[in-house]
């Protein structure tokens, strides 16, 4: 399947301040990834398609001014945590669709707002 | 709305002890269903895509099997190494998103 990396794999950062995840497509021309945040002890719940050439598809409840997300190339895919919060704080995986739309997890990234 | 349940919500066995996990599941037309493994702190690694009902996918001491409301993971003999949450997911026809279950979180004690 897909190799997919992330960077940061954890970022401590203070209120108010702005945070970008990458999620990179390693050995695969991802035209589609997502977004996924999970809570302690909570599965994982989708936030966004990222099409690549093409805004975002955001989940409902999901404030697409607060968590930008741009997929300007087939390997790369950015989220930005805008005017981070404590309440922010979690576990933002991402993934690619491959191979008759299995998804493909990278690592994850621990965000702690303080 | 599609829904997917998982039981138990944690499992502890003896090594070598043989169990099952369950994922049910309701969706609007199933184009696929998806089982990961997770380890703390890790993201989720991909395990099997069922179908349709009926078909059983097998790999080391896993099988997953299907029907149409529920799948089970079968776990045999199973040793420390087979710790982790065992995430399901549906993914309904005509979509590519999927919706994942809380998961199983499975402890396997030597």
């Amino acid at each position: 399947g897909a190799v997919v990396s992330q960077h940061p794999s954890w970022v401590i950062c203070k209120s108010g301040t702005s945070v970008k995840i990458e999620c990179r497509s390693l050995d695969f021309q991802a035209t589609t990834m997502f977004w996924y945040r999970q809570f302690p002890k909570q599965s994982l719940m989708l936030m966004a398609t990222s099409n690549e050439g093409s805004k975002a598809t955001y989940e409902q409840g999901v404030e697409k001014d607060k968590f930008l997300i741009n997929h300007a190339s087939l390997t790369l895919s950015t989220l930005t945590v805008t005017s981070a919060h404590p309440e922010d704080s979690s576990f933002y995986i991402c993934s690619v669709e491959q191979e008759q739309e299995t998804q493909y997890f990278g690592p994850g990234t621990r965000l702690l707002v303080l | 709305e599609d829904q997917v349940t998982q039981s138990p919500e944690a499992l502890r066995l003896q090594e070598g002890e043989s169990s099952s996990l369950n994922c049910s599941y309701t969706v609007s037309g199933l184009r696929g269903l998806f089982w990961y493994r997770q380890d703390p702190g890790k993201g989720p690694e991909f395990l099997f895509t069922l179908y349709s009902a009926g078909e059983e996918k097998e790999k080391e001491r896993l099988k997953a099997t299907l029907t149409k409301k529920e799948s089970f993971l079968h776990i045999t003999a199973p040793k420390p190494e087979d710790s982790a949450t065992y995430l399901c997911a549906v993914q309904a026809a005509g979509y590519s998103t999927l919706t994942f279950g809380k998961g199983t979180m499975l402890l396997v004690s030597p």
